[in-house]
């Protein structure tokens, strides 16, 4: 069974802070895909990130970065200089080879961005 | 290029009804997945549709149906409305079916109320 656990429910931040959201993810599969989403109160989930377990690569969009580890199950996601239009709730995700497109999500943590 | 529209946005439905929502996916995409967000289950994977055939299933009751036209276009059905079926239903398209995952693209959603 596949499950993704974000352990932060809700995070508040001062404008310009950095901030680190977690994922822990479980599976039994080799390969298998994770990713995060953005949900702005519009409801609307956004894309941000796509990594395939074989991609250990830990990637920088411009004050976004994310950090995959194998060995410790995590792929965080951290918010560099923090802005008010950051404040959303925040997905990870997890789907394995040959599901599909069957997404298992985490909880979610809530980040409050403080002006 | 148009996203995900969803339709309708909102819906208010009294117990024991049925209710159809209706997803157009991104232009060439061929891959419709259905989803439902509630405050208390978080994200849950509904349905996938591909080539107008139900590809995965997620654990819900036999109320909730759904089907794929010949256009790529999707449609769920909730028969029998009860309380708990209040939620946000979104829709996510993807490019293509292959033995990988693709990336999801999810539509803004409907807000589904039941009385």
């Amino acid at each position: 069974a596949q499950k993704v656990t974000q352990a932060q429910t809700e995070i508040s931040v001062v404008e310009k802070e950095d901030v680190t959201l977690d994922c822990v993810y479980e599976t039994r599969d080799t390969t298998y895909y994770l990713f995060w989403y953005k949900q702005p109160p519009s409801g609307e989930l956004v894309f941000l990130i796509r990594r395939n377990s074989f991609d250990e690569q830990n990637e920088i969009s411009g004050r976004y970065s994310w950090n995959f580890q194998k060995s410790t199950s995590s792929f965080n996601f951290t918010i560099t200089a923090s802005q008010v239009v950051d404040s959303a709730v925040y997905f990870c995700a997890l789907s394995y080879n040959n599901a599909g497109n069957m997404l298992t999500f985490g909880g979610g943590t809530r980040l409050m961005v403080k002006p | 290029k148009a996203g995900v529209t969803q339709t309708p946005r909102y819906l208010i439905k009294t117990r024991g009804q049925q209710v159809t929502l209706s997803c157009s996916p991104i232009s060439g995409h061929r891959s419709v997945s259905w989803y439902q967000q509630t405050p208390g289950q978080g994200l849950q994977f509904l349905f996938e549709y591909f080539s107008e055939t139900q590809r995965n299933k997620g654990n819900f009751p036999g109320r909730f149906s759904g089907r794929q036209f010949s256009n790529s276009r999707s449609e769920m059905n909730v028969s029998t409305l009860e309380l708990g079926d209040s939620a946000l239903y979104l829709c996510a398209s993807s490019l293509k079916t292959a033995s990988g995952t693709d990336t999801q693209y999810f539509g803004p959603g409907t807000r589904l109320t039941v009385l």
